[in-house]
């Protein structure tokens, strides 16, 4: 069951435009969550987190939005930049007492000079 | 850089085989966290250890296991190796329980 879910393997985007890349959870007790940049044989990279308590968190060109309700997250980009093009990984830390971190399959962004 | 240092970078080894993966946790970080990364597949949570003490498991396989030593670097061991345990193996930690988890440059193993 995946508490955690990026709907889009992939997206392509000019640069100078802005991408979205959404994310959906399932589990109303994720009350914590984060963006990470992986580029190819490399680690992730934290990019950007979001708490439950706000519904918008900005970083630079990289905003978070979280919509509880719908329990839907995205990550905002402008404007984008070639260097952008990379996997990006949604995540739970944890959740409600349980320390298993939940990790999105991950969206490639390309973006195209 | 973040910190988190993971050796070797890249191991290739036959089937049937042992290895020993090593972390190398950020400076003052309790928390360490591993990760499988198959080709084309997410980020598989396999086992969390804070300050010593196994604290979570995800989908490791029993015939994997990981320590965390009294320094906080962990090792995770991997044993009668198949085919389908080639994968990117990545370390991460955080200061805490439920904290930003940093990640190390990964340790690429190859079964022959």
């Amino acid at each position: 069951d995946q508490q955690v879910k990026q709907n889009s393997p992939s997206l392509s985007v000019q640069e100078g435009r802005i991408s979205i890349l959404n994310c959906d959870y399932t589990n109303s007790m994720f009350d914590y969550f984060l963006w990470y940049k992986k580029y190819p044989a490399e680690g992730p990279t934290f990019l950007i987190s979001i708490s439950s308590i706000k519904d918008k968190n900005e970083d630079g060109r990289f905003t978070v939005f979280l919509n509880k309700s719908a329990k839907h997250l995205s990550l905002h980009i402008v404007p984008s930049q070639p260097g952008d093009s990379a996997v990006y990984f949604c995540a739970a830390p944890a959740s409600g007492g349980s320390y298993i971190p939940t990790f999105g399959r991950g969206t490639s962004l390309i973006v195209h000079p | 850089d973040s910190g988190v240092t993971q050796t070797p970078k890249h191991l290739i080894t036959a089937t049937g085989q042992r290895v020993t993966l090593r972390c190398s946790p950020r400076s003052g970080d309790l928390s360490v966290y591993w990760y499988q990364q198959s080709l084309d597949q997410g980020l598989q949570f396999l086992i969390h250890y804070y300050n010593g003490e196994e604290r979570a498991k995800g989908n490791i396989l029993e015939r994997f296991s990981a320590q965390q030593f009294p320094d906080l670097h962990s090792e995770l061991n991997l044993s009668s190796l198949e085919l389908g345990d080639s994968a990117l193996y990545f370390c991460a930690s955080s200061v805490d329980l439920s904290d930003t988890q940093y990640f190390g440059p990964g340790t690429r193993l190859t079964v022959l």
